[in-house]
């Protein structure tokens, strides 16, 4: 079974605090993603991730970014924390390029900041 | 742009009533179609997918068929059951293309 892990469930942080929130696929993806999920407004993707050390930005960058040093690690990056920012945040993952393929999601993290 | 637009929630259902979660879609080409299902707690998981038009998605008694005409995905489960409570995803992905467009969401709540 495809596995993808987040580093925390539960994360609460203050105002202007360096965030990073990583992500691990245990199946070989290239494709990788973050999004963040609010009420009413279901799935947004922050940015993507094709290769090792490539990004896309997704609908919804500002106030992120994101690391991809190696093929099964995908980090994203809060670089000074807002409370807009609190939101559950989820990570994603799947082949290369093919309309058909499914996006295996990671359990979440809720990332609440003060 | 590629969109998705799901019937609001929250549906409430008592348990063995007939389920339907209306989704049409607006995409160019002909991309593939998703359902996924959040439970309490947990991630996103796929619960069926089609990827032409006409085509059946089904799992776990849950089909949708891929209607071109009308641009649906009509997500249909003939008997709820108190375990199916959870939020459904209607979603959407392009020919050629690694994103995936998603509805808002829709929280089912079936009751014994």
């Amino acid at each position: 079974d495809v596995k993808v892990t987040q580093s925390s469930r539960y994360l609460v942080k203050r105002t202007g605090e360096k965030v990073f929130l990583e992500c691990v696929q245990d199946m070989d993806h290239e494709n990788m993603f973050w999004y963040r999920q609010d009420p009413g407004l279901g799935l947004r993707l922050i940015y993507f991730s094709y290769d090792v050390k490539m990004k896309e930005k997704g609908d919804i960058p500002e106030g992120y970014s994101v690391s991809r040093e190696k093929k099964e690690r995908f980090s994203l990056i809060l670089e000074s924390a807002s409370t807009n920012q609190t939101s559950m945040y989820l990570c994603a993952s799947s082949f290369e390029g093919r309309s058909t393929d499914t996006q295996y999601f990671g359990p979440g993290t809720r990332l609440t900041v003060l | 742009g590629d969109s998705v637009t799901q019937m609001e929630g929250p549906v409430t259902l008592s348990e063995e009533a007939f389920l339907t979660i209306n989704c049409t879609y607006t995409a160019t080409g002909y991309p593939s179609l998703f359902w996924y299902v959040q439970y309490p707690g947990e991630g996103l998981q796929l619960l069926l997918k089609a990827t032409k038009a006409d085509d059946k998605g089904s799992n776990k008694g849950f089909e949708a068929t891929y209607r071109k005409e009308t641009t649906s995905f009509h997500l249909e489960k003939g008997s709820v059951q108190v375990s199916d409570s959870a939020v459904y995803f209607c979603a959407l992905r392009g020919g050629g293309y690694q994103k995936v467009t998603f509805g808002t969401g829709t929280k089912l709540q079936v009751i014994p």
